[in-house]
């Protein structure tokens, strides 16, 4: 199993640019999120999904889309950059709805918007 | 809402002593806990985790009890090595779905 796996690693942008962060699990997890971490301020939430076809939004998701059209993957969308979105980007998975399970984090995308 | 509040770092500790890594936290329900770490250049790995009071959770030397009449999750561990420095990150979730809440993170320098 790979797991939870991210690409590209690392990624410099304009602002304005637009570009996708891709996103991939192994684990046939139904549930999948993309959280941002900014120093000072843990992982927040930006967007969720608890299976194919269906995604939500979390705690800071302006700026932001997603699709979730298989299991496996879960994409995140950044339609036109902008400097408050450099950060790093993570992607998580995890298999039960109950409150106890696990989630399973990817490397994490090192994002730069200039 | 849900919060969580973990002790600001950087904490630096020589090889071999006493770590401690308060966290408290708000809930509404009945919480899971949970301890991540997250080694230099990489993703956060769970390291423990305890889904009701008076669970202790434990994996690599590291320990924390839910405690639910303090609303309290602190990490220990006895003894560190060099190879614990890493930032480590409390966190809850309540509920149905995949929702984390997270401390800000504390950051561990273990110095030989």
């Amino acid at each position: 199993n790979a797991g939870v796996t991210q690409t590209p690693k690392f990624q410099v942008l304009k602002t304005g640019q637009s570009m996708t962060l891709q996103c991939a699990q192994d684990m046939n997890h139904e549930y999948m999120s993309w959280y941002r971490q900014d120093p000072g301020m843990g992982l927040r939430l930006i967007h969720y999904s608890v299976g194919a076809g269906i995604t939500d939004q979390g705690e800071v998701p302006n700026g932001y889309n997603v699709s979730r059209s298989t299991t496996e993957d879960f994409p995140l969308r950044l339609l036109s950059a902008a400097p408050s979105q450099t950060s790093v980007y993570f992607c998580a998975s995890s298999s039960e709805q109950t409150h106890t399970d696990t989630q399973y984090f990817g490397p994490g995308t090192r994002l730069t918007v200039l | 809402g849900d919060s969580v509040t973990q002790m600001e770092g950087p904490v630096t500790l020589s090889e071999e002593a006493f770590l401690t890594i308060n966290c408290t936290y708000t809930a509404t329900g009945y919480p899971s806990l949970f301890w991540y770490v997250q080694y230099p250049g990489e993703g956060l790995q769970l390291l423990l985790k305890a889904t009701k009071a008076d669970d202790k959770g434990s994996n690599k030397g590291f320990e924390a009890t839910y405690r639910k009449e303090t609303t309290s999750f602190h990490l220990e561990k006895g003894s560190v090595q060099v190879s614990d420095s890493a930032v480590y990150f409390c966190a809850l979730k309540t509920g149905g779905g995949n929702k984390l809440t997270f401390g800000t993170g504390t950051q561990l320098k273990v110095e030989l």
